[in-house]
């Protein structure tokens, strides 16, 4: 079946620090990729997407690339903020259909993500 | 466009009882799609329905169920409250225009946390 893999955290860091945090993927077929963020209390923002590989996607200056040969999705952000503390999902959604309709998200655990000034 | 709504957003029950939860989705949006959060197991898909059909259903037992009206708008029961459904739990809409639909980009709410006492 269909998994996605990623740290969990917590990870901490100083305000203006690089940040990645890794994601890999099993799944059948070509599958579209996702981060969604989490802040507290809230539900899940769609922070970018990628539908095939090679394809970046990009919001907020976050970024990720779709790596077919290593099935990976990892997220990045040059300079990161205070505000951008909270908790990352990185989500597939396959191409290979059952029953005709759609079989969900599948998500890694979270990143849970705190930036210290 | 106004975003995913859900109703209510905290919901305190006691075991054997059951509850319904209510979500109103994107405008325009014809699949709406259920899922759980809790700490031990993150996010679990429920299920999906689009055009008032459940296209497909996660692992759960039959104690979890639901609905989508004419006018997309979806319900979600779950009768025989546990302990362990205390959860928080997120509907998600999209727009659905390809066949399965499950690769378009699916938008969430900010959840029902319901504590089950």
């Amino acid at each position: 079946g269909n998994s996605v893999t990623q740290m969990e955290g917590p990870v901490t860091l100083s305000e203006e620090a690089f940040l990645t945090i890794n994601c890999t993927y099993t799944a059948t077929g070509y599958p579209s990729l996702f981060w969604y963020v989490q802040y507290p209390g809230e539900g899940l923002q769609l922070l970018l997407k990628a539908t095939k590989a090679d394809d970046k996607g990009s919001n907020k200056g976050f970024e990720a690339t779709y790596r077919k040969e290593t099935t990976s999705f990892h997220l990045e952000k040059g300079s990161v903020q205070v505000s951008d503390s909270a908790v990352y999902f990185c989500a597939l959604s396959d191409e290979v259909y059952s029953g005709g309709g759609a079989d969900g998200l599948t998500f890694g655990k979270g990143t849970h993500l705190i930036i210290q000034p | 466009k106004a975003g995913v709504t859900q109703t209510p957003r905290y919901l305190i029950k006691t075991r054997g009882q059951q509850v319904t939860l209510s979500c109103s989705p994107i405008s325009g949006h014809r699949s709406v799609s259920w899922y759980q959060q809790t700490p031990g197991q993150g996010l679990q898909f429920l299920f999906e329905y689009f055009s008032e059909t459940q296209r497909n259903k996660g692992n759960f037992p039959g104690r979890f169920s639901g609905r989508q009206f004419s006018n997309s708008r979806s319900e979600m029961n779950v009768s025989t409250l546990e302990l362990g459904d205390s959860a928080l739990y997120l509907c998600a809409s999209s727009s659905a225009l390809l066949a399965g639909g499950s690769k378009e980009t699916q938008y969430f709410g900010p959840g029902t946390r319901l504590l089950v006492l």
